[in-house]
């Protein structure tokens, strides 16, 4: 079963820590995504990446990073957290082709205090 | 520009009974069409997509969805849910903007069931 795997589903961090969220997927992928879910919101697109070491800005990548040195591998990065940071975070991929949809990990819901 | 709207936020209805979810979007590309469920303390799954050919798109769980390009509207029905239904539902619509394919999302429906 194909899988895209968020390393933590619950984290709680205090105000200006630098935060990694790590996602990993397995089925060879070249596109990955980092979204956030707030409710009222939906989705809202952070950074997305088409291949390894390449990334592009979403709608809402203030106060953000990413990194994709492996293409299995996509890192979000929150420099120096901030209690609206607090949110359900999605990682998802996708192949090139885009007609089977994406695939989501389970979440990370972080809390910033 | 590309969007979605999901009018309902939430809708409750009772076991057994036939729902619709609403979903219209706007596009001036072609667009491919998708539905993902949400259950509680999960990340979103695939439902069902449109991408071409027949209108009409089944789910392996009883859910269906017609594409209708005239009124550019993509409602979720099912004509008897069940407890296990309960969840929130995405309807999400992928152009080609700018060179690269662009996914929207609208900003989903909370389904209640009610025993």
């Amino acid at each position: 079963d194909v899988k895209v795997t968020q390393s933590s589903r619950y984290l709680v961090k205090r105000t200006g820590e630098k935060v990694f969220l790590e996602c990993v997927q397995d089925m060879d992928h070249e596109n990955m995504f980092w979204y956030r879910q707030d409710p009222g919101l939906g989705l809202r697109l952070i950074y997305f990446s088409y291949d390894v070491k390449m990334k592009e800005k979403g709608d809402i990548p203030e106060g953000y990073s990413v990194s994709r040195e492996k293409k299995e591998r996509f890192s979000l990065i929150l420099e120096s957290a901030s209690t609206n940071q607090t949110s359900m975070y999605l990682c998802a991929s996708r192949d090139t082709t885009g007609v089977v949809g994406y695939t989501f990990g389970s979440g990370t819901r972080l809390t910033v205090v | 520009a590309q969007s979605v709207t999901q009018l309902d936020s939430q809708v409750p209805v009772f076991e057994e009974a036939p729902v619709e979810l609403r979903c219209n979007y706007s596009s001036s590309v072609s667009v491919y069409l998708f539905w993902y469920v949400q259950y509680p303390n999960q990340g979103l799954q695939l439902l069902l997509k449109y991408l071409s050919g027949s209108t009409l798109v089944e789910s392996i769980n009883g859910f269906e969805a017609e594409f209708n390009k005239s009124q550019t509207s993509f409602h979720l029905r099912k004509p008897s849910v069940h407890i296990s239904d309960t969840a929130e539902y995405f309807c999400a619509v992928t152009g080609v903007v700018g060179g690269y394919q662009k996914v929207t999302f609208g900003t989903g429906t909370k389904l209640q069931v009610i025993p």
